[in-house]
């Protein structure tokens, strides 16, 4: 079945460096998705990759599917503190009819 | 989030009673979700239904019971059979199973004594 890994595991950054985290599947893709849980909170989509190579940006985060649709990248600029939360991938195979979540990188943000 | 309802937030319950958990979605969706979250852990799906009268197991399926009788809503029945029950159980629905995005709702913390 799909294996997904999702790195790192957990990231404690300064407010206004950067922050990246990387999602890789062992099979081929049909697209991704991105969520984001605050503490304590629930899961939040925040976008989904479809074509290969694509890249999308919502303010200070971009997001990118990789050529070979097997892995995908979510970077944040100059962090803030309302960052601060678990972001989770979540694959679909490139034919599967479900999402596979990743294990979800830990951000926090020290003001 | 959005129109899906998990009641109630918090659940106790003692070892070896079964237990039921509501989620009622008024998106219109086909297709719902049960997820179990751990601390510091993902999202491990448990079942999903495509379709009302139609759900299919996911990867921790055991000692977990679903019904999908009306569109709306999707109960999950945590049976006396699941080892390790303590958990943070989240419902989630989408449009269709294969593309569109997963709308969460707010999650039922159970907790067995």
């Amino acid at each position: 079945g799909q294996q997904v890994m999702q790195i790192p595991q957990y990231q404690h950054v300064q407010e206004g460096e950067d922050f990246t985290t990387y999602c890789n599947s062992s099979t081929t893709l049909s697209n991704i998705q991105w969520y984001k849980q605050r503490p304590g909170g629930h899961p939040v989509f925040l976008i989904q990759l479809v074509k290969s190579g694509e890249v999308k940006k919502q303010k200070r985060l971009t997001f990118q599917f990789g050529e070979a649709k097997k892995n995908s990248s979510l970077h944040i600029t100059a962090t803030q503190t309302t960052d601060v939360g678990t972001y989770f991938c979540a694959p679909r195979e490139e034919y599967g009819n479900k999402l596979v979540f990743g294990a979800g990188t830990i951000l926090r943000v020290k003001s | 989030d959005g129109g899906i309802t998990q009641s109630p937030k918090y659940l106790f319950r003692k070892e070896g009673q079964n237990v039921t958990l509501s989620c009622e979605q008024n998106l219109n969706h086909d297709a719902m979700y049960w997820y179990r979250q751990d601390p510091g852990q993902g999202l491990r799906l448990i079942y999903y239904s495509q379709i009302v009268n139609d759900f299919q197991k996911g990867d921790i399926a055991e000692g977990y019971s679903v019904s999908r009788e009306k569109k709306e809503s999707f109960p999950l029945t945590v049976t006396s059979a699941q080892k390790n029950p303590t958990a943070f159980y989240l419902c989630a629905s989408s449009n269709s199973a294969r593309r569109d995005t997963q709308y969460f709702g707010p999650g039922t913390r159970l907790t067995v004594l």
